[in-house]
């Protein structure tokens, strides 16, 4: 079965720092990729997707960057973190076409 | 462009009495649309979607072209269906767009 993993859980980083997000499925080959931001009263901010390796499709411009360096991993990066970039972020994948997505546990991210 | 519309922040119903959480899309073609769940300390998940038109815990949902609407619904309420609630519209593309959610509180 098909499974989705997203690390670290909760991350705390001062103002000016890198960032870097992981997801990884198991169980699939070549699924799409998407990151979101959760924000209350927001929804899902859909920010990143890709439909392959190398493919990355930016959705907002902001202060984050997307990387598919494996067929499995999606990973969120930031140069440099501003206080408006905490929040909760999912990763999620899907096969492709009009079928579900599926979401993993999230990334609680706070900055100082 | 695409675009869903909750227009509920927050609803609140006793168990037992029927509950009706909307949405409205805009989008030129024929969409996709779904309802995603989120239960307190649990992943985002789909709950149903248009185009299976089947009942999922209780719920459906109709897709009317005409008000561009996909309103979920629910007959009696149960206080385990508190969560929070997303509509989402796929049209074209490989991306889903969501709205802001529906909080629902069901109390006893």
């Amino acid at each position: 079965s098909q499974t989705i993993h997203q690390w670290p859980a909760t991350l705390v980083q001062p103002v000016g720092s890198p960032l870097s997000l992981e997801c990884t499925v198991e169980g699939t080959s070549n699924p799409n990729l998407y990151w979101y931001r959760q924000a209350a009263g927001r929804g899902l901010q859909l920010l990143f997707y890709s439909v392959g390796i190398g493919q990355i499709s930016s959705e907002v411009p902001q202060n984050l960057s997307a990387s598919r360096p494996q067929d499995r991993q999606f990973i969120l990066s930031s140069k440099k973190l501003l206080l408006s970039d905490s929040g909760f972020y999912l990763c999620a994948w899907s096969p492709g076409g009009p079928n579900e997505q599926y979401f993993g546990p999230g990334t609680r991210l706070t900055v100082t | 462009a695409q675009r869903v519309t909750q227009p509920e922040k927050l609803l609140s119903v006793f168990k037992g009495a029927p509950v009706e959480l909307k949405c409205n899309y805009s989008y030129s073609g024929s969409p996709e649309l779904f309802w995603y769940v989120q239960y307190s300390r649990q992943r985002l998940q789909l709950l149903l979607r248009h185009i299976s038109r089947e009942s999922i815990k209780g719920f459906t949902a109709d897709l009317n072209k005409g008000e561009t609407s996909f309103h979920l619904k629910k007959p009696f309420a149960q206080e385990e269906d508190s969560a929070m609630y997303y509509c989402a519209l796929q049209g074209g593309s490989e991306k889903l767009v969501f709205g802001k959610g529906t909080k629902l509180t069901v109390n006893p």
